[in-house]
């Protein structure tokens, strides 16, 4: 079983809109990352929000963190075409005395201009 | 430009062919990584350098060969590979080294396409 886990798969909306994303994961974390990756492209880190913070902002993007419920929310406001792109969060976590970073399958996220 | 340079960034080899997907980071980064991303399927790690020391094989068949001769400079040696390795290759760089706690972000390349015949 996986990790971390994206929701939902693919996620379409309208330029202008809010676009939420999700993760979901099963043990507990060092630190929870973003990734973005245009097609065909390498990924982009985005943002990385650790285990004692809530939330984080980043220009257009906020994140949030409740690891009572083991889930991470990826907010990006007033969404633009360029925005289309897959998104990946990354759990990292600590397996005896070293971390490891897993990442999910990933959103794809369609903005419409 | 992240700082991370892989070439080529396409390939197409046959099963019998030997080739090497190169990746050169410019950032001082201690660790170094090779990940295979196939699609509907997460990104999967295969290999993991620490200060040109090799931390990490994830289970790798052995026809896929990695040298690292020094941090800046990562290796994927190729040989009698199958169709089913066709996928995106991603190199990727972090300063903190592989394992130790909290890893930090992760800095990847723009990826090699390899396409087996």
């Amino acid at each position: 079983s996986q990790q971390g886990e994206e929701d939902p798969q693919a996620l379409s909306i309208q330029e202008g809109e809010n676009a939420t994303m999700n993760c979901s994961y099963k043990t507990s974390i060092n630190n929870l990352q973003w990734y973005r990756q245009n097609s065909g492209r390498g990924l982009v880190h985005l943002i990385l929000i650790r285990s004692n913070e809530r939330e984080k902002h980043s220009g257009r993007l906020r994140v949030t963190l409740d690891t009572s419920k083991k889930s991470s929310s990826l907010l990006i406001t007033a969404s633009r075409a360029a925005d289309t792109a897959s998104y990946f969060c990354a759990t990292d976590i600590l397996i005896g005395a070293n971390s490891k970073l897993t990442f999910g399958k990933g959103i794809t996220l369609s903005v419409r201009p | 430009e992240t700082g991370v340079t892989q070439t080529p960034r396409h390939l197409v080899m046959g099963m019998t062919n030997k080739k090497s997907l190169k990746c050169e980071q410019h950032l001082g980064h201690n660790a170094m990584y090779w990940y295979k991303q196939s699609a509907k399927k997460p990104l999967e790690l295969m290999f993991v350098y620490n200060f040109k020391e090799q931390t990490e094989n994830n289970s790798v068949p052995s026809r896929f060969s990695p040298e690292c001769p020094n941090s800046s400079h990562l290796f994927l040696h190729l040989h009698t590979l199958q169709p089913e390795d066709s996928a995106l290759y991603l190199c990727a760089s972090s300063h903190p080294p592989w394992g130790t706690v909290n890893t930090g972000e992760l800095f990847f390349g723009e990826g090699s396409r390899l396409t087996v015949l």
